[in-house]
């Protein structure tokens, strides 16, 4: 099967703008998370998604959102983008369904490296 | 908030050598994983140990967990330069959310020839 596969790899934007990253999941997979890569502040959860319901959000500012497709397929987007939004965003897919609390091994993507000037 | 903490933050060691990476968490879990990431890459999902299980092994890999103490290590035996990487821990979302992780800071491990 292929992996999670995450477009674009590499985007530069200019503060205030927006963006959308794209996301594909393993075939089969319906969970989709999203999560953001600091050297500041690690590694940090962003939200998560299973049949196009978002059942877990992190604590980040409501700019970041995202949505998930039929197809299982994801995307977040971030509004007015700030110098600190500079990150890499790495999607992963899980094949379980999860239970409240429980976690199960996820299959990330190569991430996507947004750099905002 | 960061629940599992790495220790020690950076480790460098010969090939051949063992690698040993000790994670500790702050509440009660039900399983704990570790993933590597190669230079700022995707996280690869190593193995996953779960609450009632006290060692486990895949290849060069084996992980404890010790949850009177909560922690856990990730051994890596006969070291290879290809292992240089970033290693992380990460454990279930304290908040209950489903199919979330909270990633420690990381060891990195620099494998020299």
């Amino acid at each position: 099967k292929a992996g999670v596969t995450q477009t674009p790899r590499y985007l530069i934007k200019t503060r205030g703008q927006q963006v959308t990253l794209s996301c594909s999941p393993i075939s089969g997979h319906r969970s989709v998370s999203w999560y953001q890569q600091t050297p500041g502040q690690g590694l940090q959860f962003l939200f998560e998604y299973f049949s196009e319901t978002q059942r877990n959000k992190g604590n980040f500012p409501g700019r970041f959102s995202g949505r998930q497709f039929s197809n299982s397929r994801s995307e977040m987007n971030v509004s007015t983008l700030e110098l600190g939004d500079s990150a890499l965003y790495l999607c992963a897919s899980s094949p379980h369904s999860g239970e409240r609390g429980l976690s199960y091994e996820q299959y990330f993507g190569p991430g996507t490296r947004l750099t905002v000037t | 908030s960061q629940q599992g903490e790495e220790d020690p933050q950076a480790l460098s060691i010969q090939e051949g050598e063992n690698a040993t990476m000790n994670c500790s968490y702050k509440t009660s879990i039900n399983n704990l994983q570790w993933y590597r990431q190669n230079s700022g890459r995707g996280l690869v999902h190593l193995i996953l140990i779960r609450s009632n299980e006290r060692e486990k092994h895949s290849g060069r890999l084996r992980v404890t967990l010790d949850t009177s103490k909560k922690s856990s290590s990730l051994l890596i035996t006969a070291s290879r330069a290809a292992d240089t990487a970033s290693y992380f821990c990460a454990t279930p979302g304290h908040s209950g959310g489903y199919n979330k992780l909270i990633f420690g800071a990381g060891t990195r491990l620099a494998v020299h020839p």
